[in-house]
């Protein structure tokens, strides 16, 4: 069964704290990991997709990599503006749309 | 370009009465997704369309739910009865037609349900 697993569920750092989220997944040929942050009282908001083992991607002070197995969201030096949930999903193969979440990690970064 | 728009916002209602949730998706997108998010399940697609025909319902809880979508730029969800467990929030997305890139979904900014 496709599924997917965010770590942790929580996570508290002090402004320029550096730290990684992780989200691990199992599902039939991967074709996509998608990786969207959600504001309180917003729908979530794309950040980045991962198509294949070894690709990276970043924004700002963001930095997306992957896995066979796993995926990691690295923040550098976070800022209080980045305190969000972050929100990984899967597409599996075929030509199927779904996407299959995981529950996310909220992210506080206090100044 | 304005992106999903989602109508209402907020919805409080009692049970037994039909609720009726709006999304209109980006212009040119022909993919519509409605999802419910809960802080016990997280996001759940309940049903997604293509071309304005439902491609995939398994998600859709019961018969007390229905999507349809009418043109590309409207579709409608509705609870009737509603209960009280339906209560959460529910979000529309939408996503461009297949190109080279994997086509990515983007949200409008929700609807939130409580039934009392």
């Amino acid at each position: 069964e496709d599924q997917v697993t965010q770590s942790p569920e929580a996570l508290r750092l002090q402004e320029g704290e550096s730290s990684s989220l992780n989200c691990s997944y199992t599902v039939s040929g991967l074709r996509g990991l998608f990786w969207y942050r959600q504001d309180p009282g917003k729908g979530p908001e794309f950040l980045f997709t991962l198509y294949s083992a070894g690709e990276e991607k970043e924004k700002e002070r963001l930095k997306a990599t992957l896995t066979k197995k796993e995926s990691f969201l690295h923040i550098t030096a976070p800022k209080p503006e980045d305190s969000a949930t972050y929100l990984c999903a899967v597409q599996g193969a075929g030509n199927n749309r779904k996407l299959i979440w995981g529950l996310g990690t909220s992210l506080a970064v206090n100044p | 370009d304005a992106g999903v728009i989602q109508s209402p916002r907020h919805e409080v209602t009692e049970m037994g009465q039909e609720v009726t949730l709006r999304c209109k998706p980006i212009s040119g997108h022909d993919y519509l997704f409605w999802y419910r998010q809960t802080m016990m399940r997280g996001l759940e697609l309940l049903i997604y369309f293509n071309n304005n025909v439902p491609i995939d319902d398994s998600g859709m809880p019961e018969d007390r739910f229905s999507a349809k979508m009418p043109n590309a730029s409207f579709s409608t969800l509705k609870i009737q009865p509603s209960e009280p467990r339906d209560s959460a929030v529910y979000f529309c997305a939408s996503s461009p037609p297949r190109g080279r890139i994997l086509e990515t979904q983007y949200f409008g900014p929700g609807t939130r349900l409580l039934v009392l």
